[in-house]
């Protein structure tokens, strides 16, 4: 089983709708888990931190249920600069922080 | 505040050719300190890892090595490339346990 699982998609989605990404994690002594979204050629760039049953930063938000090992990211009200590759991804510990990145799930947003 | 700082943005080379890719983190002390690649379309792999000075980890066997000489510098290099060494390669810093990383803007190699 991977480490870390995403649909890659792509999510294709007007402006102003409503979507949600799923993550599934093998680790299961994984404590910290993160959203990173990447553009284009361009580096990854976090976007939520989750550390508890879940976080909601304006139109994100993000739920994670350990007992499952599942997180999921909803975008309320997309915008077209929304359009990326949503980043999944659980840290394991130990003296180095190691975080865990799959693929991703990317997600384009049209007029 | 922080920063991170990485380059050269993207670099041609020659089959067999040296590489050398530095990174430098600014605002901050003793980071931890890593070295990912991405391939196109694929995700980010962890080449090798440094928790202080001299100290590096690496994930994967390869034709490439790491170096940290200065607590907030970490170089990147190979004697010789290889073709499949062609990707995206990013530096990235965190504080410590339970923290996101900073990733710097990257290097694209091409190794023709």
């Amino acid at each position: 089983r991977k480490e870390v699982e995403q649909d890659p998609g792509p999510f294709n989605v007007p402006e102003g709708a409503t979507v949600a990404f799923n993550c599934t994690y093998s680790n299961s002594a994984s404590q910290s888990f993160f959203w990173y979204r990447q553009d284009c050629r361009k580096e990854p760039k976090l976007l939520m931190s989750v550390y508890s049953s879940g976080n909601e930063d304006g139109r994100f938000t993000a739920q994670l249920n350990r007992a499952s090992q599942y997180i999921s990211l909803l975008i309320r009200d997309s915008k077209l600069s929304d359009s990326a590759t949503y980043l999944c991804v659980p840290a394991t510990h130990g003296g180095y922080n190691k975080l865990i990145f799959g693929a991703g799930t990317r997600l384009a947003v049209h007029p | 505040s922080q920063t991170i700082h990485q380059w050269p943005a993207t670099l041609v080379q020659p089959v067999g050719s040296p590489l050398s890719l530095e990174c430098t983190v600014e605002g901050t002390s003793n980071p931890n300190l890593y070295w990912y690649r991405q391939a196109a379309g694929r995700g980010l792999q962890l080449l090798f890892y440094s928790v202080g000075i001299g100290q590096i980890s690496s994930e994967v066997p390869q034709n490439l090595s790491a170096s940290r000489p200065q607590d907030r510098q970490f170089i990147l290099s190979s004697k010789k490339l290889l073709l499949s060494d062609s990707g995206f390669y990013l530096c990235a810093w965190s504080p410590g346990q339970q923290s996101g990383y900073t990733f710097g803007s990257g290097t694209r190699l091409t190794v023709v």
